[in-house]
């Protein structure tokens, strides 16, 4: 099941740095992935995705590295910004149902931005 | 282009008393609907997924309820509140099948303490 009774892993970066962060999923039939990013007291927000068929996709400042052999996605946020501190979670659709997709959340990194 | 609103943003509630979250989307139509709990420094727990008017599924099980009444209504339901209903709730939509995988899209939440 999913890891909602686990505290949210941290990370701290100095504002300029990059910030890699790493998720490991479950399930090798998964075929496309999303980073969602929480601020707080906010819903998540979609930053980025990737299909099964890519290892790598860019969008501005992130990057999303997809390496199916060990079931691992990374995040990464080149210059991070004050404005990056927050929650990141990894979406994996875990199925394709008659009805629709269903995915299944990481745990989350919380990202704190160090000015 | 789609909406989803929730509301209230914030909702403190004595134990015992009944509770109801609204949840609507515009913009599309016959949207997969669900409803997360996050607890404080947690991931995000599914409570309930809906594929269409009447029809719920409840992954865990709980002291709340789901409806939806309207295509594009989810409401989240207690009788009677307890301490432990305390959280984050977040609703969500996502494309039904037939569209592509653009993953879910979360409303911005509502924070419930029960006192």
């Amino acid at each position: 099941g999913e890891n909602v009774g686990l505290h949210l892993p941290t990370l701290s970066v100095q504002e300029g740095d990059n910030s890699i962060i790493n998720c490991a999923y479950s399930n090798s039939a998964s075929d496309y992935f999303i980073w969602y990013k929480q601020e707080s007291g906010k819903g998540p927000q979609f930053i980025i995705d990737i299909r099964s068929n890519m290892d790598k996709r860019q969008g501005q400042r992130v990057t999303v590295l997809l390496n199916k052999t060990v079931k691992h996605l990374s995040l990464q946020i080149a210059a991070t910004q004050p404005g990056d501190s927050a929650v990141y979670f990894c979406a994996e659709n875990m199925k394709t149902t008659n009805t629709g997709n269903q995915f299944y959340f990481g745990t989350g990194t919380s990202l704190t931005v160090i000015p | 282009s789609q909406t989803i609103h929730q509301w209230p943003a914030t909702l403190v509630q004595p134990v015992g008393s009944p509770l109801s979250l609204e949840c609507t989307v515009e913009g599309t139509s016959n949207p997969n609907l669900y409803w997360y709990r996050q607890a404080a420094g947690r991931g995000l727990q599914l409570l309930f997924y809906s594929v269409g008017i009447g029809q719920i599924s409840s992954e865990v099980p709980q002291n709340l309820s789901a409806s939806r009444p309207q295509d594009r209504q989810f409401i989240l339901s207690s009788k009677k509140l307890l301490l432990s209903d305390s959280g984050f709730y977040l609703c969500a939509w996502s494309a039904p099948r037939g569209y592509a995988n653009y993953g879910y899209t979360f409303g911005s939440g509502t924070r419930l303490t029960v006192v």
